[in-house]
Order: C-alpha cells, then sequence, then structure tokens
C-alpha cells in the first residue's frame, strides 16, 4: 500500500527550463508535505515543505503546489541548473504520528 | 554545528550473522530515527528514539532493534541477517520539540550488503 507515489523515475530538462516533479499521496490525513534532494554517497537534505492547508510555497528558485482535492503536489525548479541533478524524493508527515512516509523518487538531470 | 555522522559507511556480512550501525545525532538534537532504503526505493520507517525510548516503530521484524544513549547518539542492531537487509540504513536527528513538519537531518548513511 503505498501512500505517496512518484511516478516518474527520472526526468530529463534543459538547463534553464523549468523542472516539475510529481508527487501523488492517499492519505488525507497527512499534515506536512516535503521534498528532499539527494546525491549519490550523501543522505537526503531538505529543499521545502508545505503544510496541508496551504497550496503553495515557494522559496527562491524552489515552489511547492499542493492540490488537496487531487492528492497531488508538485516541486517547481526556476530556472534549473546543473546542480540541481539529484534524486527528488518527496515525503508526507501527520502530526500524530512520527515518522515519514517517503515516495520511491524522481532522478533529475539537467542537460547543459 | 556538528551534522549527523553514521558510521562503519560500507559493511559486508554474510547471511545469519549480526551488525551494528552506529550514529552521532546532529548537536542539539534529541531525537533520532532510523530508516532503511532499498535500491530504487524511498526510505522505509524503522524506529524512532527519545529520550533512550523506542518512541514508534515502522513495519519490521523485531530482529531490527536499537538504543539510544545519554549523550543522543544511537545503534540499530539486525541479528540474524537476510539477503533483503541488504541496503542503505539512513540514521535521521530531529531537535528537542521540531518544528512540526517532520523536517530531519540525515547523516550519509551506512550501506550493508549481505551476501
Amino acid at each position: 500500500d503505498q501512500q505517496v507515489k512518484q511516478n516518474s523515475p527520472s526526468l530529463s530538462v534543459q538547463e534553464g527550463r523549468i523542472s516539475i516533479l510529481n508527487c501523488d499521496y492517499t492519505n488525507s490525513m497527512f499534515d506536512y508535505f516535503l521534498w528532499y534532494k539527494k546525491y549519490p554517497a550523501e543522505g537526503p537534505t531538505f529543499l521545502i515543505s508545505i503544510s496541508s492547508i496551504k497550496d503553495k510555497n515557494e522559496d527562491g528558485r524552489f515552489t511547492v503546489f499542493l492540490n488537496k482535492s487531487a492528492k497531488h503536489l508538485s516541486l517547481h525548479i526556476v530556472p534549473s541548473q546543473p546542480g540541481d541533478s539529484a534524486v527528488y524524493f518527496c515525503a508526507a508527515s501527520a502530526l500524530s504520528n512520527y515518522q515519514l512516509i517517503w515516495g520511491a523518487g524522481t532522478k533529475l538531470i539537467i542537460k547543459p | 554545528e556538528t551534522g549527523v555522522t553514521q558510521s562503519p559507511t560500507h559493511l559486508i556480512k554474510t547471511r545469519g550473522q549480526q551488525v551494528t550501525l552506529r550514529c552521532s545525532s546532529q548537536s542539539g538534537h534529541n531525537t533520532v530515527s532510523w530508516y532503511q532504503q532499498a535500491l530504487g526505493q524511498g526510505p522505509q520507517f524503522i524506529f524512532q528514539y527519545y529520550r533512550e525510548e523506542e518512541n514508534g516503530r515502522g513495519n519490521f521484524p523485531p530482529r531490527f532493534s536499537g538504543l539510544q544513549f545519554p549523550n543522543y547518539s544511537s545503534e540499530l542492531n539486525v541479528n540474524a541477517l537476510e539477503l533483503d537487509d541488504s541496503a542503505l540504513y539512513l540514521c535521521a536527528s530531529s531537535p528537542p520539540g521540531g518544528d512540526g513538519t517532520g523536517e530531519l537531518f540525515f547523516g550519509e548513511g551506512s550501506r550493508l550488503t549481505v551476501l
């Protein structure tokens, strides 16, 4: 039972263009959604989060959009840079719980 | 500020053996969580420790056990290793009270291979 799904294993984007990474979830009890970025041989690093009561959160080049009715969120990176090449994980948490539920990740490749 | 550190970074064991993985939490963080990440998958929650007590557990058998020490460092022990235990084991810490979002600070992981 996958509560958080990232259906695109990989995504290739031209440098300078917009990267859009998608995530779907099934559990309406989640309170927060988080995006993590992971480089090879490193642990995941936090990128940006959004509360379930909001529909948008922006931090520099990164914006996360939440569509609760569709149980869908997306991460937009504008403009995409070579250093953005990494695996991006979508994760969800509930305040009543203590664990993060993770998607399988999307490998983002930024082409020069 | 010292981040989360894990040891060893890589190790190879054979089926049936036991393994201990270690984690030092980030300075000031009193909660430690362990996750297992199999190849091509997202991390799966194993358990969390707070004030030296297990504070929640995922769907892992009892042969996965842990400890937290007074300095907030932690160990993950796995007994009777199986081939499917081959994975990256991630330790994450979070500060007292957290911020409610679930943001965790991860170490680089320990890559376990079971032959």
